[in-house]
């Protein structure tokens, strides 16, 4: 199956300041089939970006997707308070689908 | 707008089998081209896809788990279930159902709320 790694494990940052998380596969990811989501505590996880770089209905344009092959990287280009939270990564192009550990972006 | 919630014991003995409901609103599980999902997270930790089923009954299960996992659908009823045998202290996780959709393996767009499930005499 295919190992996610994201890093770092967890990002101190202030609002309004540029976050950028990567996620790395242990092998190719066919197709961009990788999805990202965020989650905060005692909720559900919140699917924000599929394909890797397509936005999920209703959110907000600070956030985008990029990369291909092994390498994919969530940016969150003007923090909000509320995007303060574990981030997931989730490849769905092999089987079994499988999400990365998480990255938590704390509020510095 | 779409929404799932997980039912079912909260507490299961160990090499007993853990049953969950997921019933879905606002959409039908009939109408196709959707993958009805069980996914769960261990205490603190990421996030483990266990298996999906489709309304017609076809079934895909992660192979970690596939001999103890079995996903039923009661379209009449506009729910799926899961059932998990011989489970052990590490099944002890909450447990998503989830709607997948897209192409490959599926990603995840509507969630239920989970439901802590906890393994225990």
């Amino acid at each position: 199956e295919i190992v996610l790694t994201q890093s770092p494990g967890t990002l101190s940052l202030s609002p309004g300041e540029r976050a950028t998380l990567s996620c790395r596969a242990s092998q190719s990811v066919s197709s961009s089939y990788l999805a990202w989501y965020q989650q905060k505590p005692g909720q559900a996880p919140r699917l924000l970006i599929y394909g890797a770089s397509s936005r999920a209905t209703g959110i907000p344009d600070r956030f985008s997707g990029s990369g291909s092959g092994t390498d994919f990287t969530l940016t969150i280009s003007r923090l909000e308070p509320e995007d303060f939270a574990v981030y997931y990564c989730q490849q769905y192009g092999s089987s079994p689908a499988t999400f990365g550990q998480g990255t938590k972006l704390e509020i510095k | 707008q779409v929404q799932l919630q997980e039912s079912g014991p909260g507490l299961v003995k160990p090499s007993q089998t853990l049953s969950l409901t997921c019933t879905v609103s606002g959409g039908s599980i009939s109408s196709g081209g959707y993958y009805w999902s069980w996914i769960r997270q261990h205490p603190g930790k990421g996030l483990e896809w266990i298996g999906y089923i489709y309304y017609s009954g076809s079934t895909y299960y992660n192979p970690s788990l596939k001999s103890r996992v079995t996903i039923s659908v009661d379209t009449s009823k506009n729910q799926f279930s899961l059932k998990l045998s011989s489970v052990t202290a590490a099944d002890t996780a909450v447990y998503y159902c989830a709607r997948g959709v897209g192409y490959g393996e599926r990603y995840f767009d509507y969630w239920g709320q989970g439901t802590l499930v906890t393994v225990s005499s």
